[in-house]
């Protein structure tokens, strides 16, 4: 089955540590974005790479690395400098075609205390 | 700065009858996603609306955009259970594959 896979599903962390949410999608899609959700609001855009060994920071880049070696990966970093890390975060990939409809993966429930 | 609102944020709808809600952004594009989100879980695409005057439907819900009065609608015939979730537009940022949300509209539907 063709999809996008988030893991772990529930993350907890200790506040300091630098964590990486993993995101694989085997779509063969070009473009690969993260957004985070924090309760009752919508998603914010992170990084997003429209190929591979290429991104580019959203709105909400601080706080944050990305890479993009290989075109099915887009592992995400939440290192110790983003102040408020607990959210839920999503990863998403679109073809490059003219609806760039996206596709989201399960996504990730990050907690830090 | 591209702005999307929805309103109403939450919607209490009462099973059978038919309700309308509303995304409105502030800058042109052409481009208009509706997603469905039930709690605790990802997004599930919903409509892609591309053009100006475009109406999709599936089911009980259907879409509609208008780019000149930078308005999409979503029209909800005969309201069931099933359709309780939260509902996100998103709008489609100059050329490239950039969205901005809205903050979702939560509709729950009683009997």
């Amino acid at each position: 089955d063709g999809g996008i896979t988030q893991s772990p599903k529930y993350l907890f962390r200790k506040e300091g540590q630098n964590v990486t949410l993993s995101c694989e999608q085997n779509l063969n899609h070009d473009a690969m974005y993260w957004y985070r959700q924090d309760p009752g609001q919508g998603l914010r855009l992170i990084y997003y790479s429209q190929i591979v060994n290429d991104f580019q920071k959203g709105d909400i880049a601080e706080g944050y690395s990305v890479s993009r070696e290989k075109k099915e990966s887009f592992p995400l970093t939440v290192t110790s400098a983003q102040k408020n890390p607990t959210a839920f975060y999503l990863c998403a990939s679109s073809i490059d075609e003219e609806s760039y409809e996206q596709y989201f993966g399960p996504g990730t429930r990050l907690t830090v205390t | 700065e591209l702005k999307v609102e929805q309103n109403p944020l939450f919607l209490s709808m009462q099973e059978g009858k038919n309700y309308t809600i509303y995304c409105n952004y502030s800058t042109t594009s052409d481009r208009l996603y509706w997603y469905r989100q039930d709690p605790g879980k990802s997004l599930e695409s919903l409509f892609v609306l591309l053009s100006n005057g475009a109406v999709k439907q599936e089911g009980r819900l259907m879409a509609s955009l208008d780019t000149k009065a930078r308005l999409s609608t979503l029209h909800i015939t005969a309201a069931v259970h099933d359709l309780s979730a939260t509902y996100f537009c998103a709008v489609a940022r100059g050329a490239n594959s950039k969205l901005t949300f809205g903050k979702g509209i939560t509709l729950s539907v009683r009997p």
